[in-house]
Parts: C-alpha cells; structure tokens; sequence
C-alpha cells in the first residue's frame, strides 16, 4: 500500500489568486494522477504526472491553469492558477502501486 | 463519468445485505475497483478485481464481474451503520493510459 499526504488540507482563496497542493508519498511510484471532484460529483482526471517528463492533460484542463511540477519520484505539485469559484472543488492526487491505485485525503478548496 | 454508471442511492436496514451495482462500457478494461467516500473525507481503496476473475471475497465484501455484460457488483454482507458513505467503481481501461475512470458514486444509507 501506499501512505500519501497532502497539503494544504483545505484553503479558502480570493478569485484571481493561485494555490499550490502538494502531494507526498512513501514510496517512490512512477506516476501520479490528479484528481478534481467538484461538489457532489465524481472524479475527474485533471492530468498524468510521470517524473522527468511533462504531465499529460485531459481534454478541458491546461498547462497555464493547472501547472504541475514532479521533480522526484515522491512529490508532485499542482497549481490552480487565476482561480474562479468555478474552481471550488476537492483536488484529490493519487499513485498506482502494483495495480492498487491509492488517493490521497484531498484538498478542499474554497474560491470566494 | 458517462461510461461508468451506477444508480446514485440505495438504502437497507442495519444487519441486512447491501448490493451496490455498476456498468461499465469498455471491454478493453482489466482492473475494475471499488472505493468508499465517507463525508469529508478522501477515497479508500475497498477492492477491486481483475477482468479475467469472475468473484473476489474479502471478509464483508463480495465482488462479481459478469465481463459479457460488463455488469460489476459489490455485496456488503450485514451491512452496518459505518458503512454508510458514497461508493465508487472505477475502472482501468488497458489503453496504456493508467488512470481510472469513475462512475457517479452510490450514497448508501444504512437505517438502524
């Protein structure tokens, strides 16, 4: 299994300002995944973050709003960047460990 | 979340037997999962099955994939009232592409 951390844990932000989540795991994975899921709806799938490599985007998300660094195999960031309320939401990251995907306990953003 | 689909509540009393059903609709998927959402909290990994097992057990949890109808259930065998939460499926399609594809979530009520 896997212990995987994030913070902040939730964060109330004014429109027009960026947030970096963190995401830390124990164990060294490959690839990590990001996670939005907005109120009451499931998740999606913001982009794939293999280490040394740039992240790979879904259909509707973009560099310039969703910058993600992975500078190690233990660590990655996303930033919501010129954020709107229509970025409150849970951003959850997640890794996959011989076959067992694991998420984090999320961030629970607030944009006011 | 359309490709993955599951009716959004189901209710039963406390001791009782809980099925949560799911349909999925690629056949390329090999990894199917199960996860539990409690309120404000992140998703735990309950199980999950691979597409060439019909029946997994694991102590309460009972997990049936019928692949020609790609119909995946989850029992809970005497259902109790912490086991109240929303629960995922999610599947992971074998398109080199790891990431999971979730279906809506059912809330399930257990009622003392």
């Amino acid at each position: 299994s896997a212990v995987i951390s994030q913070k902040p844990s939730r964060d109330i932000c004014q429109r027009g300002t960026s947030l970096t989540i963190q995401c830390q795991v124990d164990s060294q994975v490959t690839m990590m995944f990001w996670y939005r899921q907005q109120p009451g709806q499931s998740l999606t799938l913001i982009a794939t973050a293999n280490q040394g490599s740039e992240a790979t985007y879904e259909s509707g998300f973009v560099i310039d709003k969703f910058p993600i660094s992975r500078p190690n195999l233990t660590f990655s960031t996303l930033t919501v960047s010129n954020m709107s309320p229509e970025d409150s939401s849970i951003y959850l990251c997640s890794v996959e460990i011989l076959g067992e995907q694991y998420f984090g306990p999320g961030t629970r953003l607030t944009v006011t | 979340g359309e490709d993955v689909e599951q009716s959004l509540f189901l209710s039963v009393r406390e001791g009782d037997s809980s099925v949560i059903n799911c349909t999925y609709t690629d056949s390329s998927s090999t990894y199917l999962y199960w996860y539990k959402q409690e309120p404000g909290a992140g998703l735990q990994l309950l199980t999950y099955i691979f597409s060439n097992m019909d029946m997994k057990q694991d102590q309460r949890l009972t997990v049936l994939l019928n692949k020609k109808d790609k119909h995946l259930s989850l029992r809970i065998a005497d259902t109790q009232t912490g086991d109240s939460a929303i629960y995922f499926c999610a599947e992971k399609r074998d398109t080199g592409r790891r990431a999971l594809t979730f279906g809506s979530g059912t809330r399930l009520q257990v009622q003392p």
